[in-house]
């Protein structure tokens, strides 16, 4: 079946480092790729996403490529604020699978101090 | 995308109760879901919401624990029935208005603690 696997949390930053958040995926069919992100007390939001391999989505400054070859989706950002303290979910959708379903992995905290 | 309010926002219950989790959506969606986000823990998929017909559950899901309503293409409710601690989470509609693989929206879901 789909499964998604990404590094464990808490990962604890100051502001301006770079962030790479590891996320890996198995998968039987030609997935669609997202990263979504929780901030305290909300819901969750699209962040990025990817459809293809090789695929960039890009969204406030974070970027993650669809790389087929090693099947993975890793998160990066080049300069972390305090602001993007949060929750960062990996996900993928198998076009092959039954209608509509999100398979998420477990959740990186993100931790951006002064 | 859409517009997703879901009430209440949160809520303390007490075991052997029922809580009834409403979502409305600002326009017609085909697809809508419901999540359960427990805590530290990522979310799990409890069903599919039909609309005009009975909900798709997740295994380990049953539609007398997690009965979900959902009589038109903008509103759903999933009921918690004879809660108990251990259904203490966060509870998440979503929808889809795209594609297939097209990416889920989320409400800001339902904080329920059941003492």
């Amino acid at each position: 079946g789909n499964s998604v696997t990404q590094m464990e949390g808490p990962v604890t930053l100051s502001e301006e480092a770079f962030l790479t958040i590891n996320c890996t995926y198995t998968a039987t069919g030609y997935p669609s790729l997202f990263w979504y992100v929780q901030y305290p007390g909300e819901g969750l939001q699209l962040l990025l996403k990817a459809t293809k391999a090789d695929d960039k989505g890009s969204n406030k400054g974070f970027e993650a490529t669809y790389r087929k070859e090693t099947t993975s989706f890793h998160l990066e950002k080049g300069s972390v604020q305090v602001s993007d303290s949060a929750v960062y979910f990996c996900a993928l959708s198998d076009r092959t699978g039954t209608a509509s379903k999100l398979t998420f992995g477990t959740g990186t905290r993100l931790q951006v101090t002064l | 995308s859409a517009v997703i309010s879901q009430k209440p926002s949160r809520d303390i219950c007490q075991r052997g109760t029922s809580l009834t989790i409403q979502c409305q959506v600002d326009s017609q969606v085909t697809m809508m879901f419901w999540y359960r986000q427990q805590p530290g823990q990522s979310l799990t998929l409890i069903a599919t919401a039909n609309q005009g017909s009975e909900a798709t559950y997740e295994s380990g899901f049953v539609i007398d624990k997690f009965p979900i309503s959902r009589p038109n293409l903008t509103f759903s409710t999933l009921t918690v029935s004879n809660m108990s601690p251990e259904d203490s989470s966060i509870y998440l509609c979503s929808v889809r208005t795209g594609g297939e693989n097209s990416p889920l929206h989320f409400g800001n879901g339902t904080r329920l603690t059941v003492t």
